[in-house]
């Protein structure tokens, strides 16, 4: 079975720096997808980036990108010029692109503090 | 274009009551999906209708759960009786329908957090 694993509950960074969420996964699949989601307090969860598994590019998404290392199943999350409203938890997922099966699997999360 | 809504955002019950969560999803999304996330765990999957039918519900805990979505709009999960072990945050998502080798997003309703004293 697919698990992830965020190994960081919570981080903090200074405005206008940046920070590097951590992510891990396990599957055996050869091709697949991964996500970091946001959850600001209070607020639905909203899709940050996504990667594709069989792209080398990593994925941006302006002050987004991810390092993505397939042979070491990490998946990092870089956030740039971090900004107050970037506070919320953050979500690693993975979803198998065959197989029938939809489902996203989620890490524990990690609740980022955005100091000002 | 409105996005998923869950209903209650709140509920707070006795063991062995019996607790219906409502979402309805984003218009025109045949794919809907429920998950649940326990307090400093992981969130997840419980199952996933495609219209009406259900295509996947290997997440569902037991028996004690029933899921439904009639007529293929918005769904219902009913616990009951409901145990210590069901708190929590239950979220609803939704989707397009998928190609077989292509992505569409999932989008997440705020949840509604179970408490079951």
């Amino acid at each position: 079975a697919q698990t992830v694993t965020q190994s960081q509950p919570e981080m903090s960074v200074q405005e206008a720096e940046t920070v590097t969420l951590s992510c891990t996964y396990d599957t055996s699949e050869s091709d697949y997808y991964l996500f970091w989601y946001k959850q600001p307090p209070s607020r639905q969860m909203i899709l940050v980036i996504r990667q594709e598994a069989y792209k080398q590019q990593n994925a941006t998404e302006n002050r987004f990108s991810v390092n993505f290392q397939k042979a070491a199943k990490s998946f990092s999350l870089k956030i740039s010029d971090s900004q107050l409203g970037d506070a919320a938890m953050y979500f690693c997922a993975y979803r198998a692109t065959q197989g029938g099966s939809e489902k996203l699997v989620f890490g524990k999360g990690t609740k980022l503090t955005v100091n000002p | 274009e409105a996005g998923v809504t869950q209903f209650p955002s709140h509920s707070v019950i006795e063991k062995g009551q019996t607790v219906t969560l409502r979402c309805d999803p984003i218009s025109g999304h045949d794919n809907l999906y429920w998950y649940r996330r326990v307090m400093g765990k992981e969130i997840k999957f419980l199952l996933h209708f495609v219209k009406e039918s259900k295509q996947d519900e290997s997440g569902m805990p037991n028996n004690r759960f029933l899921a439904e979505r009639t007529g293929g709009t918005y769904s219902t999960l009913k616990v009951q009786p409901a145990e210590l072990e069901d708190s929590g945050v239950y979220f609803c998502a939704s989707s397009r329908t998928s190609g077989s080798f292509s992505y569409n997003e999932q989008f997440f309703g705020p949840g509604t957090r179970l408490t079951v004293l």
